[in-house]
């Protein structure tokens, strides 16, 4: 059982697309976070949010509490933006996250 | 900057070796993690610890163990490693559970 699912599981866009990825959860959560991954491992947190919408450059994140729904937007998208992109969430219950499965994203020049 | 830092980036190892991954964080975070990443799969929890001498298995604790002497460090072991434990590692702590910070993985390579 997954509580966190994310769509889809790998994208190729060119460059200078607008980019959309989606994360669906199923539990109660204090908040998300979109983390991103780069080839060689380290992970970075980009957003954490609650509610509403979070924008930070060309990178947009949105929040439904109610619908269980987040998104992370990329404008103008280019190709050093190639990176697994993971979707986690903070259930209101104990410490520890869940995370999606990720999705890999490749932008072509 | 908070920094959790792992020993190594890459790592080889013979099947049937006791293996050490050591992680060391410098922010008195309470809570740490150990995960492994594999393809398809995602993260998954393997143990974590809220405190010193103290541990909690996660989903995937089998061929592991895991060690927190001092609040800063989270060791994780494995007693004999065998060619289905190869794969990325990475260590996280945590002050709450509003925020995370990753170390930059171990790519643990069991031939």
């Amino acid at each position: 059982k997954n509580e966190v699912e994310q769509s889809p599981q790998n994208l190729t866009a060119q460059e200078g697309e607008f980019i959309t990825i989606n994360c669906s959860y199923s539990v109660g959560i204090s908040a998300l976070h979109w983390l991103q991954q780069h080839p060689g491992g380290g992970i970075v947190s980009l957003f954490m949010l609650s509610s509403g919408k979070k924008k930070h450059g060309r990178l947009i994140a949105t929040i439904n509490i109610q619908e269980k729904h987040s998104s992370l937007h990329i404008t103008a998208s280019h190709p050093r933006d190639s990176a697994v992109y993971i979707c986690a969430v903070s259930p209101n219950t104990g410490n520890q996250f869940y995370f999606g499965t990720g999705t890999s994203l490749t932008v072509i020049p | 900057d908070v920094k959790v830092t792992q020993s190594s980036r890459y790592l080889v190892k013979r099947t049937g070796e006791k293996v050490f991954l050591e992680c060391v964080q410098d922010m008195d975070h309470e809570n740490m993690f150990w995960y492994r990443q594999d393809p398809g799969l995602g993260l998954r929890l393997i143990y974590f610890s809220y405190d010193v001498k103290m541990k909690e298995k996660g989903d995937i604790p089998e061929g592991y163990s895991v060690s927190r002497e001092k609040k800063e460090r989270f060791s994780l072991i494995l007693e004999s490693a065998s060619t289905n434990q190869t794969s990325m590692y990475l260590c996280a702590s945590s002050f709450n559970s509003y925020g995370y910070t990753f170390g930059s993985g171990t790519r643990l390579t069991v031939v």
